[in-house]
């Protein structure tokens, strides 16, 4: 079974700042997917993005990009020029490739990110 | 367009009401998921529909019964709910094909059990 941990309840950073938020995960798979999703209070919950294992390349989407250490099983995520928008609870996902036929996300527990203006 | 949208926003209910939870997405998905949510805590999955046929019940209470009457419609029908129930309950869809796993969310029913 996979787990996911987000070891970082809880976090703040000043506007227009930059933050990184942890996440590490243990599988025996080889092939999978990781993601980061944004859920800001009482809204609904967004990809702020994706990272196939096989890419050694780490994605990267405006202003956040992740650091994907494969051997070390590490997906942090990256927030430069923090914005009050920001505000929200970072849920890190792990899904195995099973060629299509497998759906189950594996959530960490959450970090609580707070922009402060 | 990565859109999911579910009805009601908010729903309040007696232990004895029968309700139900409508969600739908014309994105061409052909898997879509009910996940529970408590608040502060990561969604749990409850159900997963893939080519409109149940592939995943993750030991659900009889008391909620999933429906998938096409492609594009996911229902959760309600009843005899506990207080313990309540929780915001969210929608989400994905292609079955590999690399295209992506679930997209709704923005969910928060559900209050009286």
């Amino acid at each position: 079974a996979q787990t996911v941990t987000q070891s970082q309840p809880e976090m703040s950073v000043q506007e227009a700042e930059t933050v990184t938020l942890s996440c590490t995960y243990d599988t025996s798979e080889n092939n999978y997917y990781l993601f980061w999703y944004k859920q800001p209070p009482s809204r609904q919950m967004i990809l702020v993005i994706r990272q196939e294992a096989y890419k050694q390349q780490n994605a990267t989407e405006n202003r956040f990009s992740v650091n994907f250490q494969k051997a070390a099983k590490s997906f942090s995520l990256k927030i430069s020029d923090s914005q009050l928008g920001d505000t929200a609870m970072y849920f890190c996902a792990f899904m195995k490739d099973s060629g299509g036929s497998n759906y189950k996300l594996t959530f960490g527990k959450g970090t609580l990110l707070t922009v402060n203006p | 367009d990565t859109e999911v949208t579910q009805t009601p926003k908010h729903l309040v209910m007696g232990m004895t009401n029968k309700k139900s939870l409508k969600c739908e997405q014309h994105m061409g998905h052909r898997a879509m998921y009910w996940y529970k949510q408590k608040a502060k805590k990561p969604p749990e999955l409850m159900f997963v529909y893939s080519y409109e046929k149940l592939s995943i019940n993750e030991s659900v209470p009889s008391r909620f019964s999933p429906e998938c009457p096409n492609s594009s419609l996911l229902n959760l029908h309600l009843h005899a709910l506990q207080p313990e129930d309540s929780a915001l309950y969210l929608c989400a869809s994905s292609h079955p094909w590999t690399g295209m796993e992506t679930q997209y969310f709704g923005p969910g029913t928060r559900l209050l059990v009286l």
